[in-house]
């Protein structure tokens, strides 16, 4: 079975610092999502990143997908307290989403 | 953008009592529906995939008795917590896969917090 592995498992910045998350599976990512939730709370949808090499930003949040499509970063620039939350990387597994164990931000003012 | 609603948002209820929980597509036909769970400081477990008209497909580990999947429509899944114990406290979170156009995106609904007491 694919497994998404993320890291750090949580993260502590200074309000305005960068940061990034990373989502590595052990196969090839077909569809790679990036989710954003805080517990007991809905996912937001933030990125998809299908092709090798594809670059997606929103904001001031980026997402790339590596040439190879196994690995996966996530990259904060500037942080603010409303980035705070749990990030997850999520992989389509024959038609289910599957996700990473996710990591949890803390943005300190 | 398509969206998923859940009902209850949360639910408290005895030990030993039933719980259903509602996933509906407002404004899409959902051919396929997915029941996640998560613990506090965990991330999301696929708990089974639903198709409509058939019958669930449970993750390894998953008591099919216990938790009760129906998908009667394309825009209404239900789970339902038969004999609720509190280690089945968690928070439950649907999706649904618009079936057309050969989507492949889940949309989420928001949750339910079940908490047993």
């Amino acid at each position: 079975s694919q497994e998404l592995e993320q890291s750090p498992q949580s993260l502590i910045v200074q309000e305005g610092k960068n940061l990034t998350i990373n989502c590595t599976s052990s196969k090839t990512l077909y569809g790679l999502y990036w989710y954003k939730q805080k517990y007991g709370e809905g996912l937001i949808f933030l990125m998809m990143l299908q092709k090798g090499g594809e670059e997606k930003s929103h904001e001031k949040i980026t997402a790339k997908l590596d040439e190879k499509k196994q690995q996966s970063s996530l990259h904060i620039t500037a942080s603010q307290p409303s980035h705070a939350g749990i990030y997850l990387c999520g992989a389509e597994v024959f038609g289910d989403m599957r996700f990473g164990a996710g990591t949890r931000l803390t943005v300190k003012p | 953008g398509a969206v998923v609603s859940q009902h209850p948002s949360w639910v408290i209820c005895k030990s030993g009592t039933s719980v259903k929980i509602e996933c509906r597509s407002l404004d899409f036909q959902a051919t396929t529906m997915f029941w996640y769970r998560q613990f506090p400081k965990q991330s999301l477990m696929l708990m089974a995939t639903s198709n409509e008209g058939s019958k669930a497909t449970y993750e390894q580990g998953v008591e099919k008795d216990k938790f009760l999947i129906n998908h009667a429509s394309l825009t209404l899944s239900t789970l339902t917590v038969t004999s609720a114990h509190p280690e089945d406290s968690s928070f439950y979170i649907c999706s649904a896969r618009d079936g057309s156009g050969g989507a492949y995106e889940q949309f989420f609904g928001p949750g339910t917090r079940l908490t047993v007491l």
